[in-house]
This record gives C-alpha cells, structure tokens and sequence, in this order.
C-alpha cells in the first residue's frame, strides 16, 4: 500500500512569508509526528498527534510555528513569517497507534529554503 | 530518555558483517533500544528493536548487553545499498508519546 507522502518535496520561498506544508499518512495510522532536520543534523522532533489533538507540541521552536491535522488523517504544517534559520527537511512520520511496538514510518520530507 | 553514544563514522566491505556499537550507560530497565537508518536524501527508515534479549529480523540481529547499557547492531552480509546514516535511540514504552530523539548517529560506508 502508499507509504507515506509529503508535499511539496522541495519549496523555496522569501524571508518573511508563510509557509504551509503537507503530510497525508498511511491510512489507519492514528498517531502523527513532524520532525525537523537542518543540514547536517540529526532530526529534532517538533509535534505529535493522536488523532486530531496534539498532546505533545514540546518541539515546536517558536509560536511562529503551527500545525493541524483533521482526524486521523492529512496534517499541515504552517510556518509563518519564515526566517533563514527555518531551512530544513521537514520530516512527517506516522504510526498505527503511538509508543513502543508501533513503529513510525516516514515520508521522503520536504525541504524548505528560506532566502 | 536515555542518552546514546555512537561512533561518528564506521567503514566495512561488501559481504562482510557491519557491528555497528551504541553505549546507553544510562538507561532505564523500561526503556527500549530502537534502530533506524537513514541513506541519503530519504527519511528515516526502522530496523529493528530490543529490550532485553537479543533479536534478528529480516534485516539485522541485535545484541543487547545483560546489563544493557550498550547494544550492537549486526548487519550480516553488508551491501552497498546498506551505506546510511544508522541511529541508535532509547525510548520508553507504551504510555509515552512516541517521539524519537535522534542523535548524530554512525554514518556507515559499505566499500566494494
């Protein structure tokens, strides 16, 4: 079956303008994660879902950041008012339920480039 | 969740086995060793996990210490394909959210 997608794969854009990126999970998948990864790096965890609520949004950087997911399905991620630093791949996970033994399938990313 | 320690860099030769180390002084008797990989321009792809006893999947065997406070993955018949970024991660079981914390994790590169 379909893995896990993201769109778009690559997005460049202007210092100071919102961003919205998608991820569409496996379907079934009822847990959700964004990750974060620079240049580099190795990836920061930004958020999580279980459904549609977001019991953990410890990741996110700064309120600048925000993110959705309607049911138990497609997430965005908005970032508004982009800075230099936010280029990086945006990595989205899922998995059939959250915690041990319910292993996080990723999609290929998008990469954000802030000029 | 516990702290890994890897080694940065690891080389190995096509159809040799790849031991790939992670020391975990500090983990907690529920805590879980994970492994993923990552080749380049992809995301994050899982191996294999472990508690206590050792394991071997499709893909690779892990060796978890009796006092667990270091593993080795074991890639037994290493190809070129298999030159990735691999991390080891620490996690607590069910009740937690899940997240991943990644380290720096090894970069292996399968010489033909």
């Amino acid at each position: 079956g379909a893995g896990v997608s993201q769109s778009p794969s690559n997005k460049v854009t202007e210092k100071g303008k919102d961003v919205e990126l998608r991820c569409d999970p496996i379907s079934g998948h009822t847990a959700l994660y964004w990750y974060r990864q620079r240049l580099g790096q190795g990836l920061e965890f930004l958020i999580y879902f279980q459904g549609n609520s977001a019991p953990d949004k410890s990741g996110l950087p700064s309120d600048r950041f925000s993110a959705e997911r309607t049911g138990e399905s497609v997430s965005t991620l908005t970032i508004q008012r982009t800075q230099q630093e936010d280029s990086a791949v945006y990595l989205c996970a899922s998995s059939i339920l959250a915690g041990d033994g319910n292993e996080q399938f990723f999609g290929p990313g998008t990469r954000l480039t802030v000029l | 969740d516990a702290k890994t320690t890897q080694p940065p860099s690891m080389d190995c030769a096509e159809g040799r086995a790849a031991n790939l180390p992670c020391n975990h002084s500090t983990i907690s008797g529920n805590e879980y060793v994970y492994w993923y990989r990552q080749i380049h321009s992809q995301g994050p792809q899982y191996i294999i996990h472990g508690l206590k006893n050792n394991e071997t999947n499709e893909m690779a065997s892990l060796i978890i210490t009796e006092d667990r406070k270091s593993s080795t993955l074991i890639l037994p018949h290493a190809t070129l394909r298999d030159t990735a970024v691999y991390y080891c991660i620490v996690r607590v079981p069910p009740g937690n959210t899940g997240k991943l914390i990644f380290g720096q994790g090894t970069t292996l590169q399968v010489k033909p």
